[in-house]
């Protein structure tokens, strides 16, 4: 596969659970962004990564969000003590640099009970 | 002031007419500029991205840009009901210490029959 993929695709949880997502992006692109999409809404950025330099996590709405990179491949995006209002969908994109063409993936669609 | 604003809509307009989505943009060095397409309940898709003061066309497509003004925008000649989406503005923006690319609100676009 050559696109930006995701998983789960669906992950329903109970409020207060801990919930990890998981983006895989386009191989040799060392920027790798995260957002949130709630329904009928925009993009709401939450973390851009670049190549080995610190992320810019001024998206982060609370401390319950986190996410990490390993090198410049998989990303994982962790919510901890879920509540309602974190239900949405969750896109990742990828792109060869920090200004270049960014290439989104499926996205992970959160509902929590 | 918003780093990247458009017009939510919807912007309607009948088949065939041209579609005018515009977006403005607050950091004066933005080289990069990127117009998206949203479907209802699918990811962010790549319509075309410009670099250069002027018109770029691609098919049905034409993006303007001017950096004097800080303005781009996207032209839809002959629209179609199958071009009804929402539509992203992106522009590379330097903040807090990243060159990233950061996404407007989009605009709603209905192509009525």
């Amino acid at each position: 596969g050559a696109g930006v993929s995701q998983s789960p695709s669906n992950k329903v949880t109970e409020k207060g659970k801990d919930v990890e997502l998981r983006c895989d992006p386009i191989s040799g692109h060392t920027a790798l962004y995260w957002y949130r999409q709630r329904l009928g809404q925009g993009l709401e950025f939450l973390i851009y990564f670049q190549g080995n330099s610190a992320p810019d996590k001024s998206g982060l709405p609370s401390d319950r969000f986190s996410a990490e990179r390993t090198g410049e491949s998989v990303s994982t995006l962790t919510i901890q003590r879920t509540q309602q209002e974190d239900s949405a969908v969750y896109l990742c994109a990828s792109s060869a640099g920090g200004t270049d063409t960014q290439y989104f993936g499926p996205g992970t669609r959160l509902t929590v009970l | 002031q918003k780093e990247v604003e458009q017009n939510s809509g919807p912007l309607s307009v009948p088949e065939g007419a041209i579609a005018s989505l515009n977006c403005t943009y607050s950091d004066r060095g933005s080289q990069s500029f990127f117009w998206y397409r949203q479907y209802s309940g699918k990811s962010p898709e790549l319509i075309m991205f410009i670099y250069s003061n002027g018109d770029k066309e691609d098919g049905r497509f034409t993006a303007q840009l001017n950096k004097a003004s800080q303005y781009v925008s996207l032209l839809i000649r002959d629209s179609q009901p199958s071009d009804s989406a929402t539509y992203l503005c992106a522009v590379n923006v330097y903040s807090g210490g990243y060159q990233k690319v950061t996404f407007g609100t989009g605009t709603k676009l209905q192509v009525i029959p």
